[in-house]
């Protein structure tokens, strides 16, 4: 069992919805980051969460610690939006990754 | 200019021979690390280096070597290729003041072995 999942690994949306993806993870975590990936394979950092919730324009991220669980929402898609999104945790010395979750926005 | 540069960005190679994928930094960032990228699966720690003289092995270091020649500098070297270690690599390096902090990755290096 991979120590951080995500859910759904594939999400088509049209437009202008409501996004969430979803991470759950099994170690102890100290933070936990939310990155995109784009087409041409680049990787930022969009959030590093340690507990609560941060916002930054459309982009939402959330983390309970006692369920181990963070979800990162995506308000009034755009086509922009499409990248694969990756969820991963510091543990020790070394960041774990999830399997990613490739978002489609279509006009 | 990128903060993290890998080079090259594209290789294509054939079985046997030696691969060697550099990475350099202006971040003045005191770790640096190499992972993978499979289709399907998450990134996996390949190496990583807390400083000049500090290498450590990550989850999958078989078949690949390192060399961290300068503090912005961290070569990721393939002595014998095989086709299972097609796949996207990346560098990262982050801040040894923040434990859990920020990694910034370099573009990718998708190399093909034949």
């Amino acid at each position: 069992k991979n120590e951080v999942e995500q859910s759904p690994q594939n999400l088509t949306a049209q437009e202008g919805e409501f996004i969430t993806i979803n991470c759950s993870y099994s170690v102890g975590i100290s933070a936990l980051h939310w990155l995109q990936q784009h087409p041409g394979g680049g990787i930022v950092s969009l959030f590093m969460l340690s507990s609560g919730k941060k916002k930054h324009g459309r982009l939402i991220a959330t983390i309970n610690i006692q369920e181990k669980h963070s979800s990162l929402h995506i308000t009034a898609s755009h086509p922009r939006d499409s990248a694969v999104y990756i969820c991963a945790v510091w543990d020790n010395n070394d960041m774990r990754f999830g399997a990613g979750t490739r978002l489609t926005v279509k006009p | 200019d990128a903060d993290v540069t890998q080079t090259p960005r594209n290789r294509i190679t054939k079985t046997g021979k030696r691969i060697m994928l550099e990475c350099s930094q202006t971040k003045g960032h005191d770790r640096m690390y190499w992972y993978r990228q499979d289709p399907g699966l998450g990134l996996r720690l390949i190496y990583y280096s807390f400083d000049v003289k500090d290498i450590n092995k990550g989850e999958i270091s078989d078949g690949y070597s390192v060399s961290r020649q300068a503090q912005a500098k961290f070569s990721l070297s393939l002595e014998s290729a095989i086709p299972n270690q097609t796949a996207l690599y990346f560098c990262a390096t982050s801040d040894l003041r923040t434990a859990t902090g920020e990694l910034f990755f370099g573009e990718g290096s998708r190399l093909t072995v034949l």
